[in-house]
């Protein structure tokens, strides 16, 4: 199956700072979404790009299909972003619909 | 309201007893998932249906069993086969593409 390698494993930013955080693939994708799951352990849903930019207020994507990866920006951090980020891919053909997660980034946002 | 919804939040269990997790969605969505969480780590696919009547293994299926027989419903039965069964449960539904998630229900087997 499609291997996701997200990075870095942890961020610690102070608010206000930018990061940008990393997801790549091992194999063509025909969906890829970006989550951000809550203490709680909700996840919710932060942008469904298998390829181009999508930007959503403080945060954007940007997958690069062809080279297989994806960029999430998170600009002018807030505590309220703290939390995991996961990745999850889906392949082409008999990989449709069988998603794959990455092992995610822990962020941490400090006042 | 529309969703998904995952009954209990928290279930305990004794070692030795089948259990089943509830998930329901009134999205009209084709496909359901659903996925183990265990601490500190990412999702891991245990079974998916992509129509009703038809559902397929996903990566650690052993030890679990699903049904689907209506559009809405996906329910989860973790076996006393499943050598680990304490985890985080979390169920999705997708129209074909993005993937949307239930809160999830933590189960403890003791």
């Amino acid at each position: 199956g499609i291997q996701v390698e997200q990075s870095p494993p942890d961020l610690i930013l102070q608010e206000g700072a930018n990061s940008t955080l990393r997801c790549n693939f091992s194999d063509s994708v025909n969906n890829l979404q970006w989550f951000h799951q809550n203490p709680w352990g909700q996840l919710i849903n932060l942008f469904y790009i298998p390829s181009g930019t999508k930007q959503n207020g403080r945060l954007s994507a940007t997958t690069v299909a062809t080279e297989r990866y994806s960029l999430l920006y998170i600009s002018s951090s807030q505590t309220t972003d703290s939390g995991v980020y996961f990745c999850a891919v889906a392949g082409q053909g008999d990989s449709w619909g069988k998603f794959q997660f990455g092992a995610g980034t822990q962020v941490v946002v400090t006042p | 309201d529309g969703g998904i919804t995952q009954s209990p939040k928290y279930l305990f269990r004794k070692e030795g007893q089948n259990v089943t997790l509830s998930c329901e969605q009134n999205l009209n969505h084709d496909a359901m998932y659903w996925y183990r969480q265990d601490p500190g780590q990412g999702l891991r696919l245990i079974y998916y249906s992509q129509i009703v009547n038809d559902f397929q293994k996903g990566d650690i299926a052993e030890g679990y069993s699903v049904s689907r027989e209506k559009k809405e419903s996906f329910p989860l039965t973790v076996t006393s086969a499943q050598k680990n069964p304490t985890a985080f449960y979390l169920c999705a539904s997708s129209p074909g593409g993005e993937q949307y998630f239930g809160p999830g229900t933590r189960l403890t087997v003791t």
